[in-house]
């Protein structure tokens, strides 16, 4: 069965301070995308990135970063020199590529973020 | 500007009356999806639409109705069947490469 694990539910940190958030998958493709996504006060959920499974390469963005270790099936996000602007719900989501489904999202329930100026 | 649209963005109703949910998107995507989300919870999908005249249910589909007769459009109906409608709904649209683009969402009331 395909699952998404986000462990913390809420953190918080003062601003300029690094934070990693943490997500764990279960899934039995071989072939399969993962994702996260911001959710500000607003409501709308922001596209941060994708991965799929052949590609273990870490990946910098500006203050973000991703880290993506099959062996221990997790895709944890760290952001560098937190600012009160990243203070969001953020979601971690799974896509397998096969069966009837594909491109469906199975998300995570989410980490909330408060950064404190 | 290309984008997802969703209207409106808060909605009240009584029990017992059907509500259609907008959600249109100009982004030339063949997919597009409902999700509901609740308080502290993750999204959950509802229904989902690959091509036009064609949809499946998804993890919660009971209470809700959809139609996907334009590219554009995959309005959402909730009806009274469902017994807790009260949440924020999320639109989406995607693209073959498993990407999904989200409206703004909206907060459904039902007293």
């Amino acid at each position: 069965a395909q699952k998404v694990t986000q462990a913390q539910t809420e953190i918080s940190v003062v601003e300029k301070e690094d934070v990693t958030l943490d997500c764990v998958y279960e899934t039995r493709d071989t072939t399969y995308y993962l994702f996260w996504y911001k959710q500000p006060p607003s409501g709308e959920l922001v596209f941060l990135i994708r991965r799929n499974s052949f590609d273990e390469q870490n990946e910098i963005s500006g203050r973000y970063s991703w880290n993506f270790q099959k062996s221990t099936s997790s895709f944890n996000f760290t952001i560098t020199a937190s600012q009160v602007v990243d203070s969001a719900v953020y979601f971690c989501a799974l896509s397998e590529a096969g069966g009837g489904s594909q491109g469906n999202l199975i998300f995570g329930k989410g980490t909330k973020l408060s950064v404190k100026p | 500007d290309g984008g997802i649209t969703q209207s409106p963005k808060y909605l009240f109703r009584k029990e017992g009356q059907n509500v259609t949910l907008s959600c249109e998107q100009n982004l030339n995507h063949d997919a597009m999806y409902w999700y509901r989300q609740d308080p502290g919870q993750g999204l959950r999908l509802i229904y989902y639409s690959q091509i036009v005249n064609d949809f499946q249910k998804g993890d919660i589909a009971e209470g809700y109705s959809v139609s996907r007769e334009k590219k554009e459009s995959f309005p959402l109906t909730v009806t009274s069947a469902q017994k807790n409608p009260t949440a924020f709904y999320l639109c989406a649209s995607g693209t073959s490469r498993y990407e999904q683009y989200f409206g703004p969402g909206t907060r459904l009331t039902v007293t």
